[in-house]
């Protein structure tokens, strides 16, 4: 079974800051993980995704994460976050079988302030 | 804009009501899923269709009936809620179940009095 945490329920920073939200996830198999943003009153919206490949992934609105096998992490990075950014994020893994579920982490609030 | 289309966007139902919740999805994607989302918190699988049979029930109480008519739309009927049911309510479709991304609707807040 896979399992994803999410160390930081809350991350303020200020506007054109670097940020950077940690997700850590476990595993005995192969994983698939995704990172999802939700802004107040919406659904949830896929940032990027990691099948395979690279392991550093770049995703839409200027954000990018990077797979770390060894230390079981995808963290995603802004280099210069907006206003617009305030949001909810979800760390999400699944496995790599046709029937594995999507398991979400608990989210990290990131609050932008200018 | 989303993919992901589903009405109501707020519902407001007593707890003998029997009301129902739309998703729809015009993708070609071949499964749709349920997931309840409280307020602060991640959106709890409920159900997952695949190829228009129900696949998975999270142990989802019979007050909550899924139905998928067709590989488009799925629908969740609702029926004797009680006031902890309150929350938003999520449809997802991927393109086959399992290791796909899903694209989310705005979802459905539900609030029973």
């Amino acid at each position: 079974a896979q399992s994803v945490t999410q160390l930081d329920s809350q991350v303020p920073v200020f506007e054109e800051a670097p940020v950077e939200l940690r997700c850590n996830y476990s595993s005995s198999v192969s994983v698939y993980l995704f990172w999802y943003v939700q802004y107040p009153n919406q659904g949830l919206q896929l940032l990027l995704k990691y099948l395979s490949g690279s392991t550093l992934v770049k995703g839409i609105n200027g954000f990018e994460a990077e797979f770390n096998k060894s230390q079981t992490s995808f963290h995603l990075r802004k280099p210069s976050v907006h206003i617009s950014d305030t949001a909810e994020y979800f760390c999400a893994v699944s496995g790599a079988h046709n029937t594995d579920k999507l398991i979400f982490g608990t989210g990290t609030r990131l609050q932008v302030f200018p | 804009d989303t993919e992901v289309t589903q009405t109501p966007k707020h519902l407001v139902m007593g707890m003998t009501n029997k009301k129902s919740l739309k998703c729809e999805q015009h993708m070609g994607h071949r499964a749709m899923y349920w997931y309840k989302q409280k307020a602060k918190k991640p959106p709890e699988l409920m159900f997952v269709y695949s190829y228009e049979k129900l696949s998975i029930n999270e142990s989802v109480p019979s007050r909550f009936s899924p139905e998928c008519p067709n590989s488009s739309l799925l629908n969740l009927h609702l029926h004797a809620l009680q006031p902890e049911d309150s929350a938003l309510y999520l449809c997802a479709s991927s393109q086959v179940f399992g290791n796909q991304p899903q694209h989310f609707g705005d979802g459905t807040r539900l609030s029973i009095l």
